[in-house]
């Protein structure tokens, strides 16, 4: 079956300073990747998706994702952490055999330090 | 954004009441999803339906019962709630042939 994982479980970055958080998937063919960000105490927002194409994605507040089938990867990187990108990050694949569903990773949550 | 709303968002229940989640979505979604999410966990799936009527289990299925009557409402039933049952709950939509999925705010459901 698919899944992911996400080796850190907590990152505290600087504000200012750059941000690469981890994702390794486990699925033969191309899966289709996702990442999540989950502010405290609010809903799942997305912030992009890979399906195929070009293996550098870009989404929304600056973030992009590089998707690496040589290391089944797909980290989740933004160049200059803002204070305000401090929340729970998801990273998730699509699970052929469930309707659509996703498997998601046990999350990292990011710390942003003055 | 799909428009998803869930209600309760908020409840307290005592072991072994029956509780009945709602998840209302207007934008005509095929699919829908019931998912917990408990810390270390991340998000699992509970129970999906791909049309109405219809349903199917995901990976931590025991002790929930889901109903779909309409297109536009998936239920979540906990027949006797438990203690392991305390988490906080999401629905989540997607269109058909899409994995992109649209999250509701969650249901914090407490058993005491």
């Amino acid at each position: 079956a698919q899944s992911v994982t996400q080796p850190d479980i907590h990152i505290t970055v600087s504000e200012g300073a750059s941000l690469e958080l981890r994702c390794n998937y486990s699925y033969g063919a191309t899966p289709y990747l996702f990442w999540y960000v989950q502010s405290p105490g609010q809903g799942l927002q997305l912030l992009l998706k890979y399906f195929s194409g070009d293996t550098l994605v870009q989404g929304i507040k600056g973030f992009e994702a590089e998707f690496k089938r040589s290391q089944s990867s797909f980290n989740l990187r933004k160049p200059s952490v803002h204070w305000s990108d401090a929340a729970e990050y998801f990273c998730a694949v699509g699970a052929s055999n469930s309707g659509y569903a996703l498997n998601f990773g046990k999350g990292t949550s990011l710390l942003v330090t003055p | 954004d799909a428009g998803i709303t869930q209600s309760p968002r908020h409840k307290v229940t005592e072991t072994g009441t029956p509780v009945t989640l709602r998840c209302h979505q207007t934008e005509n979604h095929r699919y829908m999803y019931w998912y917990r999410q408990d810390p270390g966990h991340g998000l699992r799936l509970i129970h999906y339906s791909y049309g109405v009527k219809d349903t199917d289990k995901g990976e931590v299925s025991d002790g929930y019962s889901v109903s779909r009557s309409k297109t536009e409402d998936f239920l979540l039933t906990l027949e006797s709630a438990t203690s392991s049952q305390t988490s906080v709950y999401f629905c989540a939509t997607t269109p058909s042939g899409s994995y992109e999925q649209y999250f509701g705010p969650g249901t914090r459901l407490t058993v005491t």
